[in-house]
């Protein structure tokens, strides 16, 4: 199974709400990514979590909360989101991080996130 | 500084023509070298990388890059090309003597249009 799932495929949301993003990897890969990408552009890294603990966290907002329950899954909770949050949520995964570099990132279909 | 130029932002060819999408690159260390190839409205996939050893790499659905270490380029080409390729191109570098800081550095992206 080389796949990363991820869910939903799309959300809307309002700008008051809580909601979460779900991604789900079983390759046995110890490093879980999330990037946020607008149109047309490249993803940009929001945070990096290895065998589990955060480990890069790039000055994203407080209103993006990650977590990662065990070394398969990985949530990003939505909260107080504004109307520019809205972009494609990606989910990857590799290997490892930041040993064996030299991997590649397997993605995910990604989350169309609208704020309203 | 590491960076990585994707000079082109289209690049438009003819179904059956050879394509060429450019890939320059900036790291202080070694490079671990990918192309990811993103379909309309999906996530990135995974087309090839370079890591050492032979300057010609092959990789998924024909597709194969030249590492070329005096003109700091890597760029992917196909010797023919089908409509189904049509979609946006990601170059990305990672310095393989940057200790823990191995993020991926990515390209600004070149959409590619193949015309029947």
């Amino acid at each position: 199974d080389t796949e990363v799932t991820q869910t939903p495929k799309h959300l809307v949301m309002g700008m008051t709400n809580k909601k979460s993003l779900k991604c789900e990897q079983h390759m046995g890969h110890r490093a879980m990514y999330w990037y946020k990408q607008k149109a047309k552009k490249p993803p940009e890294l929001m945070f990096v979590y290895s065998y589990e603990k955060l480990s890069i966290n790039e000055s994203v907002p407080s209103r993006f909360s990650p977590e990662c329950p065990n070394s398969s899954l990985l949530n990003l909770h939505l909260h107080a989101l504004q109307p520019e949050d809205s972009a494609l949520y990606l989910c990857a995964s590799s290997q490892d991080y930041p040993e064996m570099a030299w991997t590649e990132a397997f993605f995910g279909q990604g989350t169309r996130l609208t704020v309203v | 500084a590491q960076s990585v130029a994707q000079p082109e932002d289209q690049v438009n060819v003819a179904e059956g023509n050879p394509l060429t999408v450019k890939c320059t690159y900036s790291v202080s260390g070694n490079p671990y070298l990918f192309w990811y190839v993103q379909y309309p409205n999906r996530g990135l996939q995974f087309l090839l990388k370079y890591i050492t050893g032979d300057n010609l790499v092959k990789g998924s659905y024909g597709f194969e890059a030249e590492f070329n270490k005096s003109q700091t380029s890597f760029h992917l080409k196909k010797p023919s090309a089908l409509v189904s390729d049509s979609a946006l191109y990601f170059c990305a570098v990672r310095d393989g003597n940057a200790g823990n800081n191995r993020k991926l550095i990515w390209g600004l992206g070149t959409s590619l249009a193949v015309n029947p």
